[in-house]
């Protein structure tokens, strides 16, 4: 199994621009978890789908971000427009059931 | 959300040394789970205990569970230069899934 697959793995964009993140999650898991980590605020819980439904978009950080999973095997982050203070890694995560998480690489996103 | 509080925040041992962290929490949990965070990866999961066992081992990592004091400790015997990393606690009971600040291990050579 390839794990989770995550692209692209650096992203550079300036103010305003819109940005994907894009995610692959393990064949046969049924939870992607999608988080943001930063040194400030550390490992932040965005959002999580079960079986392609969201869940629990609490973590969202402010209408900017947005999450679909429209199939099993793929999801997306969009941030637009995005601001500096979104510079952060993203990293997207699969698991079935209660099982333990499989991290992606992770996008190191950085807004100028 | 359900989250596990990581016991110290920094850790600094020299190699060879045993390295030992604490998670305490405040719910109740169907499993309690180790993660391994190296500078600038995804997390990697290392250990899963139940709420029903008390000890766990896996290699050179001994897990403990204690559900009466809301607390698990994470053991890594014999460090290594390559254990430097932070690791985290992750409460299983209900999702969503959040993690704590972590405690970050430095082993020196």
């Amino acid at each position: 199994d390839a794990g989770v697959i995550q692209s692209p793995r650096h992203e550079v964009t300036e103010m305003g621009q819109e940005v994907t993140l894009r995610c692959k999650p393990i064949s046969g898991h049924d939870y992607l978890f999608w988080y943001r980590q930063t040194m400030m605020r550390g490992l932040e819980l965005l959002i999580y789908f079960n079986n392609n439904v969201p869940i629990d978009d609490s973590g969202m950080p402010e209408d900017r971000f947005s999450a679909k999973m429209p199939n099993a095997s793929f999801s997306t982050l969009k941030i637009q427009p995005s601001e500096p203070r979104d510079s952060a890694v993203y990293f997207c995560a699969s698991t079935r059931g209660d099982g333990p998480l499989h991290f992606g690489n992770g996008t190191r996103l950085t807004v100028t | 959300s359900q989250q596990g509080e990581e016991d110290p925040q920094a850790l600094s041992i020299q190699e060879g040394e045993n390295a030992t962290m604490n998670c305490s929490y405040k719910t109740s949990i169907n499993n309690l789970q180790w993660y391994r965070q190296n500078s600038g990866r995804g997390l990697v999961h290392l250990i899963l205990i139940r709420s029903n066992e008390r000890e766990k081992h896996s290699g050179r990592l001994r897990v403990t569970l204690d559900t009466s004091k809301k607390s698990s400790s994470l053991l890594i015997t014999a460090s290594r230069a390559a254990d430097t990393a932070s690791y985290f606690c992750l409460l299983s009971g209900n999702t969503p899934l959040v993690f704590g600040k972590g405690t970050r291990l430095s082993v020196i050579a």
